[in-house]
């Protein structure tokens, strides 16, 4: 039962450089989404999917970008890496409304 | 806008004593809240849930919460803590017309032996 399922693990960039962080879902949830974590903050939504084809920003999105061509992957991309860019990166996938949402195990990203 | 506060960083308890998380939230409408756990280097796992129903809502590893409409609460509880319940808590809101939870900036529990 692999759930959701994130990568890298662990990474570490240099400022300007791009990457995509990947995240898979096999329960055949609509809705996914991409959090960091930063001390403090608990986490921060960067932008989320309620489909296939569908995204939205959520509270932090400038840096980042994302797509959804198919209902199991939701990649985000780092376009040009800053140091503020540092952070825990959770993906997140949910069902029906009022279901639980489930988290990846995290990507730890330093930027340098 | 949704919100949400965790008013301690840190709780620490003596493992055998109850433990209280508090957890307070602000949405427009009704709020669907829930409680997560992290342990280090790990996500986040799910503990429980309340959308609508009983005011207390028992969850995964002997946790309850309660939810408090006229305070606007949803404190975690256990009867008896553990050692191995150390980890970082957190809460979470999100009001029925929206599906993206917002969360509180975390309490870190350290259960004492």
């Amino acid at each position: 039962n692999a759930g959701v399922t994130q990568t890298p693990k662990f990474q570490v960039l240099k400022t300007g450089q791009s990457m995509t962080l990947q995240c898979a879902q096999d329960m055949n949830h609509e809705y996914m989404s991409w959090y960091r974590q930063d001390p403090g903050m608990g986490l921060r939504l960067i932008h989320y999917s309620v489909g296939a084809g569908i995204t939205d920003q959520g509270e932090v999105p400038n840096g980042y970008n994302v797509s959804r061509s198919t209902t199991e992957d939701f990649p985000l991309r780092l376009l040009s890496a800053a140091p503020s860019q540092t952070s825990v990166y959770f993906c997140a996938s949910q069902g029906a409304p009022g279901n639980t949402i489930y988290f990846g195990e995290g990507s730890w990203l330093t930027v340098v | 806008a949704q919100s949400v506060a965790q008013p301690e960083d840190q709780v620490n308890v003596a493992e055998g004593n109850p433990l209280t998380v508090k957890c307070t939230y602000s949405v427009s409408g009704n709020p669907y809240l829930f409680w997560y756990v992290q342990y280090p280097n790990r996500g986040l796992q799910f503990l429980l849930k309340y959308i609508t129903g009983d005011n207390l809502v028992k969850g995964s590893y002997g946790f309850e919460a309660e939810f408090n409409k006229s305070q606007t609460s949803f404190h975690l509880k256990k009867p008896s803590a553990l050692v191995s319940d150390s980890a970082l808590y957190f809460c979470a809101v999100r009001d029925e017309g929206r599906r993206a939870l917002t969360f509180g900036s975390g309490t870190r529990l350290q259960v004492q032996p």
